[in-house]
């Protein structure tokens, strides 16, 4: 069976403070993970992907994340929180066997 | 491209009426998701395509709700009847399958139902 659970439903963290966002999944087969932003009203658009060339993952608008097989972890990190960084956040896991299964969301405030 | 095209990007109708919301997915990719999306139960996949043939569709709620894939650019959700508790934001996405691609995702649609 495969799964992803998002740890936190709601993080809140200060205007230039690091953000970390929880994400652990199970899966029988080789994931391919990926962490999605859904701003207010809006659409889901791909922050970054795991596709097990290298375990840190670079993404959009200084996010990464870090692929810990040993955890079955894929936590999203950004140093410095912005405003505009406030969304809801999504990890996604794709076994290649079936259609992505998304966490539950983890919403992000970012206060000033 | 212009990326997946849904639409209308809100509808309102009245409990019992037909609902039909319409997707365009990025030309060249074979795979096309049905998402909905709500307070209550969050992000959750109605059916899935893999050229044009419905491969999973076990998210699909219940008779009332039904989906077509005629050809690889367009794609129907059906709703008949309509009821108030299906009012939600309705994705639709779509990938090219093979190696690691990410999911392309529409603007959604709002469907209220009264």
């Amino acid at each position: 069976a495969q799964s992803v659970t998002q740890l936190d439903s709601h993080v809140s963290v200060s205007e230039g403070t690091p953000v970390l966002l929880r994400c652990n999944y199970s899966s029988s087969y080789s994931p391919s993970l990926f962490w999605y932003v859904q701003h207010p009203n809006k659409g889901l658009q791909l922050l970054l992907k795991y596709t097990s060339a290298a375990t840190l993952v670079k993404g959009i608008n200084g996010f990464e994340a870090e692929f810990k097989k040993s955890e079955t972890s894929f936590h999203l990190t950004k140093p410095s929180a912005h405003m505009s960084d406030a969304a809801e956040y999504f990890c996604v896991l794709d076994t290649g066997r079936r259609a992505l299964t998304f966490g539950s969301g983890t919403r992000l405030q970012v206060q000033p | 491209d212009a990326g997946v095209i849904q639409s209308p990007r809100h509808e309102v109708t009245e409990m019992g009426q037909e609902v039909t919301l319409r997707c365009k997915p990025i030309s060249g990719h074979n795979s096309l998701f049905w998402y909905r999306q709500t307070m209550m139960r969050g992000l959750e996949l109605l059916i899935y395509f893999n050229n044009n043939v419905p491969i999973d569709d076990s998210g699909m709620p219940e008779d009332r709700f039904s989906a077509k894939m005629p050809n690889a650019s367009f794609s129907t959700l059906k709703i008949q009847p309509s009821e108030p508790r299906d009012s939600a934001v309705y994705f639709c996405a779509s990938r090219q399958t093979g190696g690691v691609t990410e999911a392309f995702f529409g603007q959604g649609t709002r469907l209220t139902v009264v």
